[in-house]
């Protein structure tokens, strides 16, 4: 199994500032993801983090908006940039391991004002 | 049409009834998971099925590869069980999820 802590767990921001979500994970994993769930709504992927190159972005998501980082295979931060109220929303961060096991963490509830 | 569907969207019990979630999908997959989410906005994995049946408690999932479909079944429901839940399934190319609308469960006492 694998232990997910996300920081913070929630914030309400201001329209315009960015706010960099953290994902730290208890042990070594490959498959790091971060998903967005808006309210209302099911998880969609937002990308794959993978370590030592750039993320993997999916359709509708960028990386000016939402830069990721993951310096190693324990950790990684999701940046939400030149935020709206749109961006309001939970942000999990999710990783894979063994044979499609996967496992999300606590989740970080956004709100923007 | 969205290539996982979950029914019902909304369900109420009383305590101590049996519950099915269904869960029908349209494309190939690797696997299905089920997933609890709870208020808070943190999701715990259920079960991870790629064939027949799978017991954990008071829970019981199945699927049936043939017909793309499976079930979440919970038995002696409890308000405890309150959340919504999640069906998944793993692409089968692509390694990529893809997850249904949920289910919001609200189980009175």
């Amino acid at each position: 199994s694998a232990v997910i802590s996300q920081k913070p767990s929630r914030d309400i921001c201001q329209r315009g500032t960015s706010l960099t979500i953290q994902c730290q994970v208890d042990s070594q994993v490959t498959m790091m993801f971060w998903y967005r769930q808006q309210p209302g709504q099911s998880l969609t992927l937002i990308a794959t983090a993978n370590q030592g190159s750039e993320a993997t972005y999916e359709s509708g998501f960028v990386i000016d908006k939402f830069p990721i980082s993951r310096p190693n295979l324990t950790f990684s931060t999701l940046t939400v940039s030149n935020m709206s109220p749109e961006d309001s929303s939970i942000y999990l961060c999710s990783v894979g391991k063994g044979y499609n096991e996967q496992y999300f963490g606590p989740g970080t509830r956004l709100t923007v004002t | 049409k969205n290539e996982v569907e979950q029914s019902p969207q909304n369900l109420t019990a009383q305590e101590g009834e049996f519950i099915t979630i269904n869960c029908s999908y349209s494309v190939g997959i690797s696997a299905l998971h089920w997933l609890q989410q709870h208020p808070g906005g943190g999701i715990v994995s259920l079960f991870m099925l790629s064939s027949g049946k799978k017991k954990h408690g008071r829970l019981i999932a199945t699927i049936n590869i043939q017909e793309k479909h499976s079930s979440l079944h919970i038995t002696a429901s409890h308000p405890r069980d309150s959340a919504v839940y999640i069906c998944a399934v793993r692409m089968e190319y692509g390694n990529k999820l893809v997850f249904g609308a949920g289910t919001i469960l609200r189980v009175k006492s």
